[in-house]
């Protein structure tokens, strides 16, 4: 079935950095734009970052553009979202998310079940 | 950046209809996406466009949208209902994903 699987997530002190992956099964993962979403505890949700199927196009939310970046190889069905100097307010759970339609059309059908970043000195 | 305004909760009794709004500058222009969210757990797609129900959605869920408010209905609602809903949008000037502030819906 479709299944979407983060990991690398943990405690890191702020200024440092953290690559998350997003494992991808079930699905042609090369057909579908991704994006990360987070969640800092007891807030709301949070969009972060999309990009295309193909990796060509990217956008990143204002508060982490210049020091996230998304990525993804289609060889290894994986999504990606590298964060540097980080903060302490990106304390957060980040989740997957598949883009529905092909091209894309905003909605966000499949999840992952997250991993948690805590940045904390 | 564009902003979307939930009310923080919704308290309703089993049985009864649920409203919750999320408002934004002429979102009735643009395509709203309902997630529901339940304590430790992923989001999931509840309606889309507006009005569609995502796969494995019961009836009792609706969405409208209209003006500068887009609204998701819960008819009779259940127990299982309770949950956090945050309504979605894609603002295209920006091309970011906009997200509400979040409604917690409490089954009394």
């Amino acid at each position: 079935q479709v299944q979407l699987v983060e990991s690398g997530g943990g405690v890191v002190q702020p200024g440092r950095s953290l690559r998350l992956s997003c494992a991808v099964s079930g699905f042609t993962f090369r057909s579908y734009a991704m994006h990360w979403v987070r969640q800092a505890p007891g807030k709301g949700l949070e969009w972060v970052a999309v990009i295309s199927y193909d990796g060509s196009n990217k956008n990143h939310a204002d508060p982490v553009k210049g020091r996230f970046t998304i990525s993804r190889d289609n060889s290894k069905n994986t999504l990606y979202l590298e964060m540097n100097s980080l903060r302490t307010e990106d304390t957060a759970v980040y989740y997957c998310a598949r883009d529905r339609h092909t091209p894309p059309d905003g909605v966000m059908d499949v999840w992952g079940k997250g991993t948690t970043v805590t940045v904390s000195s | 950046s564009y902003v979307l305004t939930q009310p923080p909760s919704v308290s309703v009794a089993p049985g009864k209809t649920a409203r919750i709004t999320c408002g934004g500058n002429n979102v009735g222009s643009k395509s709203v996406h309902w997630y529901q969210q339940k304590p430790g757990q992923a989001p999931v797609l509840v309606i889309y466009h507006d009005s569609d129900r995502a796969s494995g959605i019961p009836e009792r869920f609706s969405g409208s949208n209209s003006g500068n408010t887009a609204t998701l209905t819960i008819s009779r609602v259940e127990a299982g209902d309770e949950a956090d809903y945050s309504c979605q949008v894609w603002d295209g000037s920006s091309d970011h994903r906009v997200f509400g502030t979040g409604t917690k819906v409490t089954v009394l």
